[in-house]
C-alpha cells in the first residue's frame, strides 16, 4: 500500500540544523509532489513547502525561505527536509505528505539548549 | 495566499448526534478541498478529498460538499472514536493552506 515512513525523533541545540527523511513506497515516487507540514504542540497545521521528486523543483512558504531546503534521492524513493538555524520555536512534529491523501507518521524535532 | 476560515473552532456534541463543520476559502478553489481528522499524538488522516470524495476505508458517515469557496463536512451518528480535531485543507494552489481546526468534543 501507499506509505510514507519518516525518520526518528531528533533533539537539537539552537543554531543547529536538522534533516528529516521521508521514504515512499507503494507508488512511483517521481509522479507525485511531496509537501512538508509542521505542527507545534497544541497548535494547528502549518504548511512549509513542496518538492517535485521528478525535477527537484521546490517551493517554500515565505516564513521558511532561506532556512529550509527540500531535496530527494530518487534511487531510494526518499524525500528530505532540512531546516537550519534552529530556534526553540521550531520544536514541533514535522510531517511529509503526498497531496492531501497520504501522510507520514511524523517526526518530533525538539530544539533546546 | 488563500486563507481558509473554518467554523466553529470547537463543537460539543453527544454520541448519536449529527454535526456539520464549515470551511470558507478566500478565493475560488474549485473542488480542491480536503478534510482531515487528527487524534491526539497521531498524524492527520485523510477523510475526504476533492470536496466530496470519500477516502478509501473511511466510513460513509462522513460526507463532504461544496465547491468554489464554501464547503461543509457532515458527520452523522457520532461515535466515541469520532471525537477529534478536524481540518480543512485547500490544494488548489501553493502554498497549500489549512483551516485553523475544529475540536469536536463529547458533551
Amino acid at each position: 500500500q501507499v506509505q510514507l515512513v519518516q525518520s526518528g525523533a531528533e533533539v537539537k541545540k539552537p543554531g543547529a540544523s536538522v534533516k528529516v527523511s521521508c521514504k515512499a513506497s507503494g507508488y512511483t515516487f517521481t509522479r507525485h509532489h511531496i509537501s512538508w507540514v509542521r505542527q507545534a504542540s497544541g497548535q494547528g497545521l502549518e504548511w512549509m513547502g513542496w518538492m517535485d521528486p521528478d525535477s527537484g523543483d521546490t517551493g517554500y512558504a515565505q516564513k521558511f525561505q532561506g532556512r529550509v531546503t527540500m531535496t530527494r534521492s530518487t534511487s531510494i524513493s526518499t524525500a528530505y527536509m532540512e531546516l537550519s538555524s534552529l530556534r526553540s520555536e521550531d520544536t514541533a512534529v514535522y510531517y511529509c505528505a503526498r497531496g492531501p491523501k497520504v501522510w507520514g507518521q511524523g517526526t518530533l524535532v525538539s530544539v533546546s539548549s | 495566499d488563500i486563507q481558509m476560515t473554518q467554523s466553529p473552532s470547537s463543537l460539543s456534541a453527544s454520541v448519536g448526534d449529527r454535526v456539520t463543520i464549515t470551511c470558507r476559502a478566500s478565493q475560488d478553489i474549485s473542488n480542491y478541498l480536503a478534510w482531515l481528522q487528527q487524534k491526539p499524538g497521531k498524524a492527520p488522516k485523510s477523510l475526504i478529498y476533492a470536496a466530496s470524495s470519500l477516502q478509501s476505508g473511511v466510513p460513509s458517515k462522513f460526507s463532504g460538499s461544496g465547491s468554489g469557496t464554501d464547503f461543509t463536512l457532515t458527520i452523522s451518528s457520532l461515535q466515541p472514536e469520532d471525537f477529534a480535531i478536524y481540518y480543512c485543507q485547500q490544494y488548489n494552489a501553493y502554498p497549500y493552506t489549512f483551516g485553523q481546526g475544529t475540536k469536536l468534543e463529547i458533551k
